[in-house]
């Protein structure tokens, strides 16, 4: 079962704008990490919040978390056709070692 | 470091006939996970092993799917009799996972497996 919803589930910028997308979960985490899956690549690890940090930051991407609304966004700054790809959000609970995938939300970046 | 390696990258095989996925871990790596893609279901976590032993099998499908691990560089996922329903993209992941630490999981390129 998913635990985590991205949303939008589509996302078409032009090249240089910001994209932002959503996560939601469920239950408590300990961690949510976000990852950047290519077409018919596998999945790359992007970033990684813990439950205590509140934002996170690593060159252009800008990750933040609100666990009372059991939220997370990211944030890709000036983009470029290169971010085209399917973004995940990926959940630790807090008692467990697996994570769990939301549903993904695709960003196209027109040039 | 060569990363997580998968093979076969492509495999078509006929419904009834067996079928083997092979996966190296990152060396040092404690923790290996085996997920399911397909676009109705997305990423579906189907196991995962910690130090070679199998932690949560509660996302294999059935009972014609089972893995293993035998040591800390090699797992398999088998799946014996393969059906239609089966195709989909299975990927491998390791991760060095520890008391109180926090790692994120290195995923293999996959392997995308049709049944006819």
């Amino acid at each position: 079962s998913q635990q985590g919803e991205e949303d939008p589930q589509a996302l078409s910028i032009q090249e240089g704008e910001n994209a932002t997308m959503n996560c939601s979960y469920k239950t408590s985490i300990n961690n949510l990490q976000w990852y950047r899956q290519n077409s018919g690549r596998g999945l790359v690890h992007l970033i990684l919040i813990r439950s205590n940090e509140r934002e996170k930051h690593s060159g252009r991407l800008r990750v933040t978390l609100d666990t009372s609304k059991k939220s997370s966004s990211l944030l890709i700054t000036a983009s470029r056709a290169a971010d085209t790809a399917s973004y995940f959000c990926a959940t630790r609970a807090s008692s467990a070692s697996k994570i769990i995938f939301g549903s993904g939300t695709r960003l196209s970046i027109r040039p | 470091d060569a990363g997580v390696i998968q093979s076969p990258r492509h495999e078509v095989t006929e419904m009834g006939q067996e079928v083997t996925l092979r996966c190296k871990p990152i060396s040092g790596h404690n923790s290996l996970f085996w997920y399911r893609q397909t676009m109705m279901r997305g990423l579906e976590l189907l196991i995962y092993f910690n130090n070679n032993v199998p932690i949560d099998d509660s996302g294999m499908p059935e009972d014609r799917f089972s893995a293993k691990m035998p040591n800390a560089s090699f797992s398999t996922l088998k799946i014996q009799p393969s059906e239609p329903r089966d195709s989909a993209v299975y990927f491998c992941a390791s991760s060095l996972v520890r008391e109180g630490g926090v790692n994120g999981y290195t995923f293999g390129s996959g392997t995308r497996l049709t049944v006819v």
